[in-house]
């Protein structure tokens, strides 16, 4: 299944399925990047980060994909598992600047056994 | 536990009142950071501290909230004659301080309603 983020909130799959998490970021300054997830009654949780001199990062089970062009981020997870149930935000920043990310709105991915 | 912790982890109060919260960082880390975050939104930003100084303030930041942090570790976070619009979840999370690369790690947060 594939988010499309801001149009598209809510993300179902199954278990066992890839899942694709979509971003659009806003400012084109931004060079630093970072998925959280956040669980219910939790606050967000690291999962990972990408800088702009790169396209592609590879954690486990996870992938971030960065477009500059367009100015859009993706997460890939595999083999989602229900404990992969949570809403997932990127974060945009700029290194050298404030240190303050800015935090999209979020999608909620929802993982059916 | 060597996360961020936060306490309380649920605050019910009475439109008016005051409403501490407190912050404990990871111990190494020099930076703090407040947020506030309402349900299906990402967290918004209200302060940082480097250390015990209060480097940024968000326009958030009203003039009924303060935030301190004396000694360099822990911080609280006060709400003065709290309003209905206040309630919403309150995070905390600190990081060593790195550049703008620098990760951030998260408390489970104060969840406030004032009603």
């Amino acid at each position: 299944g594939e988010s499309v983020g801001l149009h598209l909130p809510t993300l179902s799959v199954q278990e066992g399925d890839n899942s694709i998490i979509n971003c659009a970021y806003s400012n084109s300054a931004s060079d630093y990047f970072i998925w959280y997830k956040q669980e219910s009654g939790k606050g967000p949780q690291f999962i990972i980060d990408i800088r702009s001199n790169m396209d592609k990062r590879q954690g486990q089970r996870v992938t971030v994909l960065l477009n500059k062009t367009v100015k859009h981020l993706s997460l890939q997870i595999a083999a989602t598992q229900p404990g992969d149930s949570a809403v997932y935000f990127c974060a945009e920043n700029i290194a050298g600047g404030s240190y303050i990310p800015t935090f999209g709105r979020g999608t909620s991915l929802i993982v059916h056994p | 536990d060597t996360g961020v912790s936060q306490d309380p982890r649920h605050k019910i109060t009475k439109r008016g009142q005051n409403v501490t919260f407190r912050c404990d960082p990871i111990s190494e880390h020099n930076r703090l950071y407040w947020y506030r975050q309402t349900l299906g939104q990402g967290p918004e930003f209200l302060t940082y501290f480097q250390n015990e100084a209060q480097l940024e303030k968000s326009r958030l930041l009203s003039d009924r909230f303060s935030a301190e942090r004396p000694k360099g570790s822990f911080s609280t976070l006060e709400i003065q004659r709290t309003e209905q619009g206040d309630s919403a979840m309150y995070l905390c999370a600190s990081s060593l301080g790195a550049g703008g690369q620098d990760t951030q790690y998260f408390g489970p947060g104060t969840r406030l309603t004032v009603l």
